[in-house]
C-alpha cells in the first residue's frame, strides 16, 4: 500500500493568499484526521472525518480554516485568508474504524510570509 | 487540567541499554487508548505501540513495551537495547471517547538522545 499521500510536501506563500492542503487516505480506511504541529503549541487536531462526515471540528483555529472530505479517497484543507502563524507542518493521518492505530502521512510543511 | 503530560523535555541513554519515557494521562472516561509515536528528524509521524484501557496485558512490539498502570494513570514506553537509530522524538497520544466519536490528545513530546 502507498500509505497517506499528502500534497504539496512544501509551500511557501504571501499572507494573503489561499492555500490547500491535500490528503489521500490509506485505501479502506474509513476515518481521517488533520494535525497542525508547531513548536510553540505541539501537536493538535484540527479535525476529523469518519465515512466522509466531519465528526469533531473543535480544532480548527478560526474560520480562514475549512476541510472537506468529497469522498473517501480524498480531503483538502484550505486556509483563505493565510497568515504568518499559520505557519506550521499540517499532517494527514488515516485510520479504520475498529483499528486504533492512526497512520501518518509525511506531512506538508506551510511557509507563511 | 493537561489530558496528556511528558514530563521529561529529553532524555539520554547510552546505547545498548533501556530508557523509560514518561506519560501520564487525564480521563474519566472508561473506554479509552494510548499510544506512542516517534518522529525521527526527518518529520514522519511512525506509529509504536498501543493499549486498550481494558486491556489486561501490557502491549508490547519487539523491543518497545508499553508499562500500563491504570491506578495511576500512567502509559510509560520503555524501549530495551537502545539503538542510535532511537534517537528521535517521542509523543505518547490518547485517545477517549467511543464508537464513532473520539477525541485525540498528544503530549508536548521527549527528545531522546541516544549515545554511542
Amino acid at each position: 500500500d502507498a500509505g497517506v499521500i499528502q500534497s504539496p510536501r512544501h509551500e511557501v506563500t504571501e499572507m494573503g493568499q489561499e492555500v490547500t492542503l491535500r490528503c489521500k487516505p490509506i485505501s479502506g480506511h474509513n476515518s481521517l484526521f488533520w494535525y497542525r504541529q508547531t513548536m510553540m503549541r505541539g501537536l493538535e487536531l484540527l479535525i476529523y472525518f469518519n465515512n466522509n462526515v466531519p465528526i469533531d471540528d473543535s480544532g480548527m483555529p478560526e474560520d480562514r480554516f475549512s476541510a472537506k472530505m468529497p469522498n473517501a479517497s480524498f480531503s483538502t484543507l484550505k486556509i483563505q485568508p493565510s497568515e504568518p502563524r499559520d505557519s506550521a507542518v499540517y499532517f494527514c493521518a488515516s485510520s479504520q474504524t475498529g483499528e486504533e492505530t492512526q497512520y501518518f502521512g509525511p506531512g506538508t510543511r506551510l511557509l507563511v510570509l | 487540567a493537561q489530558k496528556i503530560t511528558q514530563t521529561q523535555p529529553g532524555m539520554f541513554v547510552q546505547e545498548k541499554e533501556a530508557v523509560t519515557l514518561d506519560c501520564t494521562y487525564d480521563t474519566s472516561d472508561p473506554s479509552y487508548g494510548l499510544f506512542w509515536y516517534k518522529q525521527p528528524s526527518s518529520g514522519e509521524m511512525i506509529f509504536l505501540i498501543y493499549q486498550g484501557s481494558y486491556d489486561q496485558q501490557n502491549a508490547t512490539e519487539g523491543r518497545y513495551s508499553l508499562n500500563f498502570q491504570k491506578a495511576r494513570k500512567s502509559a510509560n514506553l520503555v524501549i530495551s537495547a537502545s539503538q542510535l537509530g532511537d534517537s528521535a522524538m517521542y509523543f505518547c497520544a490518547m485517545r477517549e471517547g467511543r464508537g464513532n466519536f473520539n477525541k485525540f490528545y498528544f503530549g508536548s513530546g521527549t527528545k531522546l538522545n541516544v549515545k554511542p
